[in-house]
């Protein structure tokens, strides 16, 4: 399968902590993107990263990439209750076919008030 | 920002019948749209790629003769479940694709439950 690791599966802070979740890949990309979803509904897009560099920051989210390892790591910052979700990492690892994506396995968060 | 919508966004239905699900892009032209499945608690897994005016690419070991894709235009694609079983019961999820994007632009899904 080529399907991506994540990790934590599931994770539960309080309010207020952060997180941070991690992805790991198997095939060279283009970018890496993160999605949230909440239960029992579509994605929503949170961040993309590029190949060619190395972190990224959007409000309280900060994306790291490290294509040496084929990892990604996804913090949030400051984490509030309306932050629970599944988070998953993306890849366009189809050889090359950008928005063809490999969907990580997914990171349970649940931040309790 | 873009906008997929799909529906229904639940159904239930007996075996051997046949379920379509739509996915419409809202305010863009979706040159190419994606199709998901995904189990309980478990990631997203690509069933079939299509793209406007011609047939869809199948994923191996989707049934392409099961799950009916009809991309017919630039703002709809379409997923028919034929002959749906138990097993076919799951959450499916349509992309759609803007030419020069880099994100896909996601539709809120569909509960399938096969009695």
């Amino acid at each position: 399968s080529q399907q991506g690791e994540e990790d934590p599966q599931a994770l539960s802070i309080q309010e207020g902590e952060n997180a941070t979740m991690n992805c790991s890949y198997k095939t060279s990309i283009n970018n890496l993107q993160w999605y949230r979803q909440n239960s029992g509904r579509g994605l929503v897009h949170l961040i993309l990263i590029r190949s060619n560099e190395r972190e990224k920051h959007s409000g309280r989210l900060r994306v790291t990439l490290d294509t040496s390892k084929k990892s990604s790591s996804l913090l949030i910052t400051a984490s509030r209750a309306a932050d629970t979700a599944s988070y998953f990492c993306a890849t366009d690892g189809y050889g090359g076919a950008t928005n063809k994506l490999i969907f990580g396995t997914g990171t349970l968060l649940a931040v309790q008030p | 920002g873009a906008v997929v919508s799909q529906h229904p966004s639940r159904v239930i239905c007996k075996s051997g019948t046949s379920v379509k699900i739509e996915c419409r892009s809202l305010d863009f032209q979706a040159t190419t749209m994606f199709w998901y499945r995904q189990f309980p608690k478990q990631s997203l897994m690509l069933m079939a790629t299509s793209n406007e005016g011609s047939k869809a690419t199948y994923e191996q070991g989707v049934e392409k003769d099961k799950f009916l894709i009809n991309h017919a235009s630039l703002t709809l694609s379409t997923l028919t479940v034929t002959s749906a079983h138990p097993e076919d019961s799951s959450f499916y999820i349509c992309s759609g694709e803007q030419a020069n994007y880099e994100k896909l632009f996601f539709g809120s899904g569909t509960q399938l439950s096969v009695l």
